[in-house]
């Protein structure tokens, strides 16, 4: 089962354009991860956000966390069609060492 | 400095038959995670392996097994494979802080036929 469920499950936008995504989560966690992954291709880190802390930001990406809704969103500002891939929010907690994922983001940046 | 490495790339096996896949962490990182995922769907954890020994088990049957070698890299075994086993399969290291992000490989794409 996932712990995590993104939204929305696919995204078209226009290069140049913002896209956000977000996700829920069920359990208490410890931080929450944001990957990328590029079609058939292993997952990339893109930030960690702890749960003590309420947005961060690296480079083109502003993470927000809200704990109180178990939510999380990530924003990438003027996209490009290189960010075009599938995005996934993971989470550990209590008890759970390793990371569980959510369903992904599917975003479509068109040139 | 080398990634995480897996191999193979890409199997085909048939159902009921055994299969082994392997995975070489990145330097520095003693802790090796395994992922399924299937097609369209997010990874689905299926153990953590740290110090040679089991840490974490995801909700997986049995068929799924692993080992940790003392140069921390690290071998998935399923046996009795079934149609519903094809997958891409990711490994992941870290150094074992739970605040460490999770390097991945590139998978091995798996095939039951």
């Amino acid at each position: 089962s996932q712990q995590g469920e993104e939204d929305p499950q696919a995204l078209s936008i226009q290069e140049g354009e913002n896209a956000t995504m977000n996700c829920s989560y069920k359990t208490s966690i410890n931080n929450l991860q944001w990957y990328r992954q590029n079609s058939g291709r292993g997952l990339v880190h893109l930030i960690l956000i702890r749960s003590n802390e309420r947005e961060k930001h690296s480079g083109r990406l502003r993470v927000t966390l809200d704990t109180s809704k178990k939510s999380s969103s990530l924003l990438i500002t003027a996209s490009r069609a290189a960010d075009t891939a599938s995005y996934f929010c993971a989470t550990d907690g209590t008890g759970r060492r390793a990371l569980t994922f959510g369903s992904g983001t599917r975003l479509q940046v068109q040139p | 400095d080398a990634g995480v490495t897996q191999s193979p790339t890409h199997l085909i096996k048939t159902r009921g038959q055994q299969v082994t896949l392997r995975c070489s962490p990145k330097s520095g990182h003693d802790t090796v995670s395994w992922y399924q995922q299937a097609l369209g769907q997010g990874p689905q954890f299926i153990f953590q392996y740290y110090e040679e020994e089991e840490r974490q088990r995801g909700n997986f049957p049995d068929r799924f097994s692993g080992h940790q070698f003392p140069n921390y890299s690290s071998e998935l075994n399923v046996n009795a494979l079934l149609l519903g086993d094809s997958a891409l399969y990711l490994c992941a290291s870290s150094p074992g802080d739970r605040n460490s992000p999770l390097h991945f490989g590139n998978g091995t794409r798996l095939t039951v036929t």
